[in-house]
Parts: C-alpha cells; structure tokens; sequence
C-alpha cells in the first residue's frame, strides 16, 4: 500500500537553511504536499507541487520533487525561531486529485537561537 | 474568511459513552474529510465526502464509528460505546478542489 516516510527530528540554528526529506511509494500521486503543525493547533498548509513539476518556490520556501526516486524535500531559507513545528508531507491517494491524503508520520523541526 | 471549525474543542468520556464530533466546514467547499491523529498511529483517514456522492468510509477502523454530513456542509463524527484506543484528536478538512483546509481538531479522551 501507500506509504510516506520522513525523518522523525531535525536541529538546525536560527538563521541557517533546514532542508526536510520525504519519501512516497504511490507514483500516481496528482499532488503532493506540505503541512506545518504548531503545539495543541491543527495543521496549516504551507505548500504543495504538482507531479509533473520539479520544483516550487514560495517566499523562504522551496520545494523539490523527485519523481523517479519518488523523494521530496522543503528548504526552508532563513530558519527562524517561529518555523518551529513538526511539518508532515502527504500524498494524494488513488492517482486523483481529490481523494483523501497519506501523510508521514512527521519531522520536529527545532531552530535554536 | 471563517476557516474549518470544530467542536468541541475537547472532549473527556467514560469507556462505553457515545460521543458526537462536528465539523463546520469552509462554506462552499464541496469536500469534506475526517482524519484522526494519535501518537502510536500519526494520521489516519477516517471518512470523506464529496458533494451528493456516496462517502468513502474505507478508513474508519471498526463499525462502532460512522459520520453523516447535512446538507452538504456540517458533518458529525459518532462514536458508539468509546473505548480507550479511541483516545486521540479528531481532524476535520474541507476543500473545495485539492487543497485540503484542517480545523483545530477536537481533543477526545476517553477515561
């Protein structure tokens, strides 16, 4: 079945670049996405790309897809202490655009000042 | 504009009780999805309706849960004789075309 995997901790310094990696195993994912979630707050959506694209730059965001080795990354520029939050990559289910979404277990960013 | 709202924001019941979640979608948003998040399972998909359409329950985990939604917009989360694995936070999204918009998600523990 569909799976999505991304590392569980990341540790960066204020200031520096954080790069969060994800990996999915359904090819047929229409988009794929990112959600931000902040303690005791439901989850915020930062960005998404579409398949056939490689890349998406949004602000301090930048999103990069992989489609052969089914990999997806988010660089946040910049990292501020405000970026601290577990951020969780999602795909969509069944090669649709709609349809409900398979999400990794999350990565805790925390930025240190 | 108003976002996904949810209530109630939390929710404490005895083993055994029935509970009833409800979602207040974005107005508008022909889609509307029910996920739970706990910290042994992460997030799992529970349910997702789609305008007049038949909903997609192939995620609720056993038949003591079900969820209907009125009129196209508010929807409602039953669990029936609550169990203590049922502990988690119940999420709610709508979308009106991919984008899914999540609600502050309603707390439940069952004691």
């Amino acid at each position: 079945g569909e799976d999505v995997e991304q590392s569980l901790f990341l540790s960066v310094r204020e200031g520096d670049s954080s790069v969060i990696n994800c990996t999915y195993t359904d090819s047929s994912s229409t988009y794929l996405y990112w959600y931000k979630q902040e303690p005791g707050a439901g989850l915020q959506l930062l960005t998404y790309i579409f398949s056939n694209m490689d890349m998406k730059q949004d602000q301090r965001l930048t999103v990069l897809l992989n489609k052969k080795d089914k990999h997806l990354s988010l660089r946040i520029a910049d990292t501020q202490t405000g970026d601290s939050a577990i951020y969780f990559c999602a795909e969509t289910v069944y090669g649709g655009s709609q349809g409900n979404l398979i999400f990794g277990k999350g990565t805790k960013l925390s930025v240190k000042p | 504009g108003a976002g996904v709202s949810q209530s109630p924001s939390n929710k404490v019941t005895e083993k055994g009780k029935d509970v009833e979640l409800r979602c207040d979608p974005i107005s508008g948003h022909t889609a509307l999805y029910w996920y739970r998040q706990s910290l042994g399972q992460g997030l799992e998909f529970l349910i997702y309706f789609q305008g007049n359409s038949a909903p997609d329950k192939s995620g609720l985990p056993s038949d003591r849960f079900s969820a209907e939604r009125t009129g196209g917009s508010v929807s409602t989360l039953t669990i029936q004789r609550t169990q203590q694995e049922d502990s988690a936070v119940y999420l709610c999204a709508s979308s009106a075309t991919h984008e899914q918009y999540f609600g502050p998600g309603t707390r439940l523990t069952v004691t």
